[in-house]
């Protein structure tokens, strides 16, 4: 089984500021998909960015990019020019490469992002 | 990505009675999720809605409980069964086949408060 760990409940950071949500996950595939999501306080779960675990570039998606390290099972995000609307709860997620029930996603616990002015 | 719709966005239900769930899709998926986020937690996996055949339930769900249906690719529905305060979470579907190959999309949820 697999499971995805988020160790800060809480950040905050400035307006503008640069900010890294930490995540750390085990699994004892080879093949899979991380994924970071977004839910801010209208409940709606917004995919931020996926990263495939066999490649090495780590993703970007315009102000969002992750720091992969498949050794270390560390799948962070950094959020740069950080934005009021930014303002959300993020969720780290897991899936395995498949197709039925083994595409199902395991989330992690969550970290509360709050940008400030 | 797909363009997803629950119904009803929002219930307030009493203790017993049930309650069905609408998950819509705007192209067809291969494959349609039921989650629950109790308050203040992360998401937990239900069952995975098949179509044509029984969903395929998580440890600690059962079918008695939260009933599932696929008639086609681009519909599903969860019902909650003989409710209780504890049922009161955001129920939310997604969708992942199609167009979404790879990743899961979500609906806007559905907010269950069981009296």
């Amino acid at each position: 089984a697999q499971t995805v760990t988020q160790s800060q409940p809480e950040m905050s950071v400035q307006e503008a500021e640069t900010v890294t949500l930490s995540c750390t996950y085990d699994t004892s595939e080879n093949n899979y998909y991380l994924f970071w999501y977004k839910q801010p306080p209208s409940r709606q779960m917004i995919l931020v960015i996926r990263q495939e675990a066999y490649k090495q570039q780590n993703a970007t998606e315009n102000r969002f990019s992750v720091n992969f390290q498949k050794a270390a099972k560390s799948f962070s995000l950094k959020i740069s020019d950080s934005q009021l609307g930014d303002t959300a709860m993020y969720f780290c997620a897991f899936m395995k490469y498949g197709t039925g029930t083994a595409s199902k996603l395991t989330f992690g616990t969550g970290t509360r992002l709050q940008v400030t002015l | 990505s797909a363009v997803i719709s629950q119904k009803p966005s929002r219930d307030i239900c009493q203790r017993g009675t049930s309650l069905t769930i609408q998950c819509q899709v705007d192209s067809q998926v291969t494959m349609m999720f039921w989650y629950r986020q109790q308050p203040g937690q992360s998401l937990t996996l239900i069952a995975t809605a098949n179509q044509g055949s029984e969903a395929t339930y998580e440890s600690g769900f059962v079918i008695d409980k939260f009933p599932i249906s696929r008639p086609n690719l681009t519909f599903s529905t969860l019902t909650v069964s003989n409710m209780s305060p504890e049922d009161s979470s955001i129920y939310l579907c997604s969708v992942q086949g199609g167009r979404t190959y790879n990743e899961q999309f979500f609906g806007p949820g559905t907010r269950l408060t069981v009296l």
